[in-house]
């Protein structure tokens, strides 16, 4: 069964470093998704895109973040500068169209700032 | 995304029904009920969706309120991989701002005791 895949799975940092997260969405699939989860609290939406690029975001993704579809297949999420507060789970998904039909997520990249 | 209520907690015996209500009186017209779960540390998964009829799948069954101001999941025989945080999402076919993201509440944590 086709599956969404996360690189890598644990990232550690120093605060003010830049990271790059990398996922592997579902092959027809045509939009992809970056959400967090800090520990403990609600999955939180980032960002969705879609035809090369962004078509929707959230408060959160701010100037410090970026994404990318740099080649047919990885989807990447870049953080500039990352701060203490951006240590948290982060899923990738991907769904074949928005609207009603169901996202597909990766199993997550853990990202601990230090 | 209309406002979805849930108790924040279930327990289940194994191998019993569960029954997941969600409560979303504000919902209109447009909006599918989608249920997602997430297992400890993984991803989001998603369960079932519908609109107005009643939903069967290999995972579980959603019973819809005619008034569809509420619904409920089930899960036909409870084991311990059901042991998940599930979350009742309603989500607009309109293909406007919000339509492309999913909005995650607290969701119900399910407990199966063996």
């Amino acid at each position: 069964e086709p599956e969404v895949t996360q690189t890598p799975s644990h990232q550690v940092t120093q605060m003010g470093q830049e990271v790059i997260l990398r996922c592997v969405p579902i092959s027809n699939h045509l939009y992809f998704y970056w959400y967090r989860q800090i520990l403990g609290q609600k999955v939180e939406f980032l960002v969705s895109f879609y035809n090369n690029e962004i078509s929707e975001k959230s408060e959160i993704f701010d100037d410090q973040f970026s994404v990318e579809r740099p080649d047919g297949s990885n989807f990447t999420l870049k953080i500039r500068s990352t701060k203490l507060e951006d240590s948290a789970m982060y899923f990738c998904a991907s769904s074949e169209s928005s609207g009603y039909n169901e996202q597909f997520f990766g199993p997550g990249t853990r990202l601990t700032v230090l | 995304d209309a406002k979805t209520t849930q108790p924040n907690s279930m327990e289940s015996n194994e191998e019993e029904p569960v029954h997941l209500p969600c409560n979303h009186s504000t919902i209109s017209g447009t909006d599918y009920i989608h249920w997602y779960r997430q297992l400890p540390s993984q991803g989001p998964e998603y369960v079932i969706h519908g609109l107005t009829s009643n939903v069967n799948n290999r995972m579980a069954s959603l019973a819809i309120a005619e008034d569809r101001k509420s619904s409920t999941l089930i899960l036909h025989r409870a084991t311990l991989r059901d042991a998940a945080v599930y979350y009742c999402i309603l989500r607009s076919t309109y293909s406007g701002a919000g339509s492309y993201q999913l909005t995650f509440g607290k969701g119900t944590k399910l407990s199966v005791i063996p």
